[in-house]
């Protein structure tokens, strides 16, 4: 069965420091999405992405996030000066088409720390 | 949006079947009903899917009655690895841009 892939599982950075988080989405989907759930938290939708462009931001997405497709598999998410309230977990997902109905396929997350 | 309510949590043990019931009043024409499971440390997977009546698949059924102000999701004889959280989800069918909106879940904790 095809899978939604992040690497890496856990990264930890200092305060200030940039970090990117990668993500390999399944090979025929169209259509990305980055979550991130703080600890015992729900899961907080951040971004969507079609046809190399954001389609939807959540308020999380401000100006230190980013996000791109840099060839053809891959699909990253950049925190360009990282806060202690970004430590939480990130998952990537992705679908054939952007809209609800349709299934979206997460991956295991990374879980990212910062010091 | 819809707003759901579900438990908070539920027991259960081995070989039972679980009922997670969701309430959703406010439920549009449009929206369908769409279920998803969160082992600790995972991401969430899709279980089922449905707009009315009983939708039926490999891993549990949806019953939503005909006011479509609630579902159940029913999953058959569960046994330990079933210990999750479990996410109802509200939704329009059409002019979404498909990002998802969980709420806190039921969490659903098996027992031997």
């Amino acid at each position: 069965e095809p899978e939604v892939t992040q690497t890496p599982s856990h990264q930890v950075t200092q305060m200030g420091q940039e970090v990117i988080l990668r993500c390999v989405p399944i090979s025929n989907h169209l259509y990305f999405y980055w979550y991130r759930q703080i600890l015992g938290q729900k899961v907080e939708f951040l971004v969507s992405f079609y046809n190399n462009e954001i389609s939807e931001k959540s308020e999380i997405f401000d100006d230190q996030f980013s996000v791109e497709r840099p060839d053809g598999s891959n699909f990253t998410l950049k925190i360009r000066s990282t806060k202690l309230e970004d430590s939480a977990m990130y998952f990537c997902a992705s679908s054939e088409v952007g809209r609800r109905e349709y299934e979206q396929y997460f991956g295991p997350g990374t879980r990212l720390t910062v010091t | 949006l819809a707003k759901t309510t579900q438990p908070i949590s539920m027991d259960s043990y081995e070989g039972q079947e679980v009922n997670i019931t969701c309430s959703h009043n406010n439920i549009a024409t449009n929206d369908y009903i769409t279920w998803y499971q969160q082992f600790p440390s995972q991401g969430p997977r899709f279980i089922i899917q449905g707009y009315k009546t009983k939708v039926t698949n490999e891993v549990a059924s949806l019953f939503i009655p005909a006011d479509r102000k609630s579902s159940t999701l029913s999953l058959p004889r569960v046994s330990l690895s079933d210990t999750a959280v479990y996410y109802c989800l509200v939704g329009d069918l059409g002019g979404s841009q498909g990002n998802l909106i969980f709420g806190k879940g039921t969490k659903l904790s098996v027992k031997p």
